[in-house]
């Protein structure tokens, strides 16, 4: 029973299309996050929300819009997709927001691919 | 600015040895440090902790340091299997409304 589930896993699409990405999590933590992860392989956060409030948005163009309908809930909408959004996007969840004890579980990953 | 460094890309162990992969940091900020391990096309897996008031946290074949002193920490898998073989992450974390960040992660190779 997945604790962080995304989708779609794989997506390919065209430039200057909208697409959105899924999030659920059946942990029932108060704070979801997502994640990418570029060419470079760096993990950096986009977006923070607790108990469906934006918490984190990291200078993110905005293209870029979470919507939490709920706690359980993130999901990522990516308007006029660009070359550069290639990268694969983790969604992640936590208990608390930051501090000490406070593990982040992520889910499997999309990886986006604009062509 | 990086925050979190892991300064070796990939690490290669014979199977049955230690693998030590480390980790060092520069926000003094940070009190709460996580490993996370991630196979290809899966999402990163908390790994194990530590709390900066502590200097070591074992589980099982896990063993992580810290050494507030020096900003470093190191994670120590003994002995290595070929299951392990995986990319690390290093993580850390402040009080407050601060996120985790993580370092660019060490690929690990366990040799059979």
């Amino acid at each position: 029973d997945t604790a962080v589930s995304q989708t779609p896993k794989y997506l390919v699409t065209q430039m200057g299309n909208d697409k959105s990405i899924k999030c659920e999590q059946n942990l029932g933590h108060d704070t979801m996050y997502w994640y990418k992860q570029d060419s470079k392989k760096f993990l950096k956060i986009m977006f923070s929300y607790n108990n469906k409030e934006l918490i984190i948005n990291e200078t993110v163009p905005n293209r870029f819009s979470p919507k939490s309908p709920d706690k359980a809930h993130l999901n990522l909408h990516i308007n006029s997709l660009e070359l550069g959004d290639s990268a694969v996007y983790f969604c992640a969840s936590s208990q608390l927001f930051g501090g000490s004890g406070n593990t982040i579980y992520f889910g499997e990953g999309s990886w986006l691919t604009v062509v | 600015d990086q925050q979190v460094k892991q300064n070796s890309p990939s690490l290669s162990v014979q199977e049955g040895r230690i693998s030590i992969l480390n980790c060092d940091y520069t926000n003094s900020m940070f009190d709460y440090f996580l490993w996370y391990k991630k196979y290809p096309a899966e999402g990163p897996t908390f790994l194990i902790s530590i709390s900066s008031i502590k200097d070591k946290n074992e589980d099982g074949r896990f063993t992580v340091f810290l050494n507030k002193s020096a900003k470093h920490l190191s994670l120590h898998i003994v002995p290595s299997q070929p299951g392990d073989s995986a990319v690390y992450f290093c993580a850390a974390v402040g009080s407050g409304n601060t996120p985790l960040v993580f370092g660019k992660g060490t690929r690990l190779s366990v040799i059979a």
